[in-house]
């Protein structure tokens, strides 16, 4: 595809469950970011990943939270034991490469936690 | 903290009107500003960006207006058209510290263009 793909588009879960979040990004990107977008907000970074490795993950919100990215493409998203405040917008971006021109979004995740 | 403050909240004009969106940030090290549209379940989009170096910057029917002694920054969409209703982020981070990916956003303009 030519753009950014997230799946699942949505995500109902219950609280403490175990959820993963998948992104591939535009072919040939180098570089994936992870940002999460409450209802009413902006988004805030969470993730970066220049090839497999996590070069930023500053915005990772507690240990509940991690991603990888093993073959430099597709990165997953984990979440262990969900809580209610984790319900949010998970969006994914792609660029050419770490100070390319803009990131390029994808539709994101929604993920509500019951 | 918030270090991205953007106003107002909600902004309704008419068609052909010229909708004014502000932000200001507290950062001293933010150098890249860039404003992202989004549409209602679809991702935020870049629709234009400047660095401190100029005071304005046109793409199209966008303008940004950048003082960087205030530490402001504003978005004009001129002759604004219904299609340009969605929400408005800007947003700012360190680019020449290596962390331009790190971005701050504000917390949106829901912008409507009445026909």
């Amino acid at each position: 595809g030519a753009g950014v793909s997230q799946t699942p588009s949505n995500k109902v879960t219950e609280k403490g469950k175990y959820v993963e979040l998948r992104c591939d990004p535009i072919s040939g990107h180098t570089a994936l970011y992870w940002y999460r977008q409450s209802l009413g907000q902006g988004p805030e970074f969470l993730i970066y990943f220049q090839g497999t490795g996590a070069a930023d993950d500053s915005g990772l919100p507690n240990d509940r939270f991690f991603a990888v990215r093993p073959e430099g493409s597709v990165s997953t998203l984990k979440i262990q034991r969900t809580e209610r405040g984790d319900s949010a917008v998970y969006l994914c971006a792609s660029s050419p490469s770490r100070t390319g021109a803009g990131l390029f979004f994808g539709e994101g995740s929604r993920l509500t936690v019951l | 903290q918030q270090q991205v403050k953007q106003s107002p909240q909600s902004l309704i004009v008419q068609k052909g009107g010229i909708p004014i969106i502000n932000c200001a940030y507290e950062n001293t090290a933010f150098d890249y500003f860039p404003w992202y549209q989004q549409f209602p379940g679809k991702g935020p989009a870049l629709l234009i960006a400047i660095r401190p170096d100029v005071s304005e910057k046109k793409e199209g029917r966008f303008t940004i207006s950048f003082n960087k002694s205030a530490k402001q920054f504003s978005l004009h969409i001129m002759d604004s058209q219904p299609g340009d209703s969605a929400t408005y982020f800007c947003a700012a981070s360190d680019w020449s510290g290596g962390s331009n990916y790190k971005l701050t956003f504000g917390k949106g303009t829901l912008l409507t263009v009445n026909p």
